[in-house]
């Protein structure tokens, strides 16, 4: 069983369109997070929701939406594709955000959604 | 002062070797720091993770070392594998509104073990 699924694993799509991306964590946490990877393996966090509540917004453009109907679910919307979208959006889950004990911080991934945008 | 430098960008090293992998923060609110480990195709999995409370932390051949006078943090692969070569992350996070569990990213290092 894998504990942070996402779906696709590869989105081929042109300019303009709109997409979704899934993501399912069986693992009970309380976090989710979206990370976006560049072509250069830069990771950078987008959003963290936390008992479905929006806890971190970075400065991402608002045609990003993201929507999480259930603490274990975590979607992603993306309006009005653009070229630069072009990267592999991850999905992540932890117990909690900060936690004393150090293994409650731990961020499991997800094994990405790789996005092309043509 | 959210920038966490990753050096280098890619090592390689022989079988057997160590692999030192550096990281340097400005933010000294930070008290988390993790270390990825990411192969082709898949997402970044945990490797070891240590507390600025603690200066050293092993996990098999695997160690972190950390300075915090200096705000550095290593990676140290002992007896390095070629089934070790992957890209590595450092991170670094902390406890504060809306920044709690936010991890920053060092900009990752491309080990290669040779046979």
């Amino acid at each position: 069983d894998t504990a942070v699924s996402q779906t696709p694993k590869y989105l081929v799509t042109q300019m303009g369109n709109d997409k979704s991306i899934k993501c399912e964590q069986n693992l009970g946490h309380d976090t989710m997070y979206w990370y976006k990877q560049d072509s250069k393996k830069f990771l950078k966090i987008m959003f963290s929701y936390n008992n479905k509540e929006l806890i971190i917004n970075e400065t991402v453009p608002n045609r990003f939406s993201p929507k999480s109907p259930d603490k274990a679910h975590l979607n992603l919307h993306i309006n009005s594709l653009e070229l630069g979208d072009s990267a592999v959006y991850f999905c992540a889950s932890s117990q909690e955000r900060w936690g004393l004990d150090i293994s409650k911080n731990i961020q499991y991934f997800g094994a990405g959604t790789r996005l092309s945008v043509l | 002062q959210q920038q966490v430098k990753q050096s280098p960008q890619s090592l390689i090293v022989q079988k057997g070797g160590i692999s030192i992998i550096n990281c340097a923060y400005e933010n000294t609110a930070f008290d988390y720091f993790p270390w990825y480990q990411q192969f082709p195709g898949k997402g970044p999995a945990l490797l070891i993770a240590i507390r600025p409370d603690v200066s050293e932390k092993k996990e098999g051949r695997f160690t972190i070392s950390f300075n915090k006078s200096a705000k550095q943090f290593s990676l140290h692969i002992m007896d390095s594998q070629p089934g070790d070569s992957a890209t590595y992350f450092c991170a670094a996070s902390r406890k504060g509104s809306s920044n709690t569990g936010k991890l920053i990213f060092g900009q990752g290092t491309t080990l290669q073990v040779k046979p």
